[in-house]
């Protein structure tokens, strides 16, 4: 089992819908989630990180953790063509060892239709 | 305006040859990384380093090399050594005892 996964997609979406991206992660220990925007030929952008569990909203986005499915979700509301991107969730690998590394997912790309 | 810089954006690399990537950040922080992103791949850590004049082989350290003589500067050596260097390479940083990491713009290496 990889340590972070994600649907690869793409996932389409119309314009104004709801894009719902999931992920989820293999380590009990974690402690701090993360979801990065990154389009195509940019680096990583951070736009969510969550870390106890139920929601956090932040205007459009809403990053939702359940550590008991360990499961992490991004929903996008009101999805703009501007939200087309891959989005990486990252998470805290646990404090096994002396230094607390940060797991990315393959990434979902997502693609909002006009 | 605080953030990361990389330079080159674009690098073209002979079989053979040794480059280094730069990466410089006038955030203070304390932890940096270097990364490589694949297509279709998540990154993978090669280098990080958590305090001036230290610093810990990632999960992919093989061929490349680093140093971390400034607080600000975290270096990355590609070495010829390196079988398949063809990638997007990516320096990110963070404070130290946070995990949210911060990344510069990239640079995407070719080997010719």
């Amino acid at each position: 089992q990889k340590e972070v996964e994600q649907n690869s997609g793409p996932l389409s979406v119309p314009e104004g819908a709801i894009a719902s991206l999931n992920c989820t992660y293999s380590d009990r220990g974690s402690q701090s989630f993360f979801w990065y925007r990154q389009y195509s030929g940019k680096s990583p952008e951070l736009i969510m990180f969550i870390y106890s569990n139920g929601d956090k909203e932040d205007g459009r986005f809403t990053a939702q953790l359940n550590k008991a499915s360990q499961y992490v979700s991004l929903l996008i509301r009101d999805s703009q063509p501007s939200d087309s991107a891959t989005y990486l969730c990252a998470v805290n690998k646990g404090a096994e060892t002396s230094y607390d590394k940060v797991i990315f997912g393959p990434g979902t790309s997502l693609s909002v239709i006009p | 305006d605080g953030g990361i810089t990389q330079s080159p954006k674009y690098l073209f690399r002979k079989e053979g040859q040794n480059v280094t990537l730069s990466c410089e950040q006038n955030l203070n922080h304390d932890a940096m990384y270097w990364y490589r992103q694949d297509p279709g791949q998540g990154l993978r850590l090669i280098y990080y380093s958590q305090i001036v004049n230290d610093f810990q082989k990632g999960d992919i350290a093989e061929g490349y090399s680093v140093s971390r003589e400034k607080k600000e500067s975290f270096p990355l050596t590609v070495t010829s050594a390196q079988k398949n260097p063809t990638a997007f390479y990516l320096c990110a940083s963070s404070m130290v005892g946070r995990h949210e990491q911060f990344f510069g713009p990239g640079t995407r290496l070719t080997v010719l």
